[in-house]
């Protein structure tokens, strides 16, 4: 079976600090990867996509970044944070091959910076 | 653009009530419509989705209807139970690849 492992699940980091959360897939392969925000009283936004390694889509402009280093792995990083970074990240992932598929969620970072 | 509008919650009901969470989209062409529920400490998951005008998605008792005249996708449920108090987002898909504009999320309380 799929899983999907997201860490940490609650990261405090002061201003202007790096960043890095890890998302990491199990039991497929080839998986369109995403990262989405959801800040306080807002919906979830699409942050970022991935349809394969080393490729990666924006959604919106902003102070992070994404990597995929490996078919099944998917990172955000920022090299500088700001306050209105703070906000509860997910990764998500769902089959490559067809559309309309259901996304699966990880648990989820509540990312606050201070 | 695309854009979800849900009801604001949170949204309290007593056991075996009945629920619904309005959820209302626009679309630039012809999207497929989701629920999403968020159950406490745990991630996101599909509850139900409908991909034309007039299918029925249900599912775990719950059903949401996509209605294209009033660009509508309310759930709804004859008798909630208190474990399904979480937080419920509504979401639309109009693009090949699996992205969703997400709606703003309402928080459902259930007390026994």
């Amino acid at each position: 079976s799929q899983t999907i492992h997201q860490w940490p699940a609650t990261l405090v980091q002061p201003v202007g600090s790096p960043l890095s959360l890890e998302c990491t897939v199990e039991g497929t392969s080839n998986p369109n990867l995403y990262w989405y925000r959801q800040a306080a009283g807002r919906g979830l936004q699409l942050l970022f996509y991935s349809v394969g390694i080393g490729q990666i889509s924006s959604e919106v402009p902003q102070n992070l970044s994404a990597s995929r280093p490996q078919d099944r792995q998917f990172i955000l990083s920022s090299k500088k944070l700001l306050l209105s970074d703070s906000g509860f990240y997910l990764c998500a992932w769902s089959r490559g091959d067809t559309t309309n598929e259901k996304l699966f969620f990880g648990s989820g970072t509540q990312l606050s910076v201070l | 653009g695309n854009s979800v509008t849900q009801m604001e919650g949170p949204v309290t009901l007593s056991e075996e009530a009945f629920l619904t969470i309005n959820c209302t989209y626009t679309a630039t062409g012809y999207p497929s419509l989701f629920w999403y529920v968020q159950y406490p400490g745990e991630g996101l998951q599909l509850l139900l989705k409908a991909t034309k005008a007039d299918d029925k998605g249900s599912n775990k008792g719950f059903e949401a209807t996509y209605r294209k005249e009033t660009t509508s996708f309310h759930l709804e449920k004859g008798s909630v139970q208190v474990s399904d108090s979480a937080v419920y987002f509504c979401a639309l898909n109009i693009n090949a690849g699996n992205m969703l504009t997400f709606g703003g999320g309402t928080r459902l309380m259930v007390k026994p």
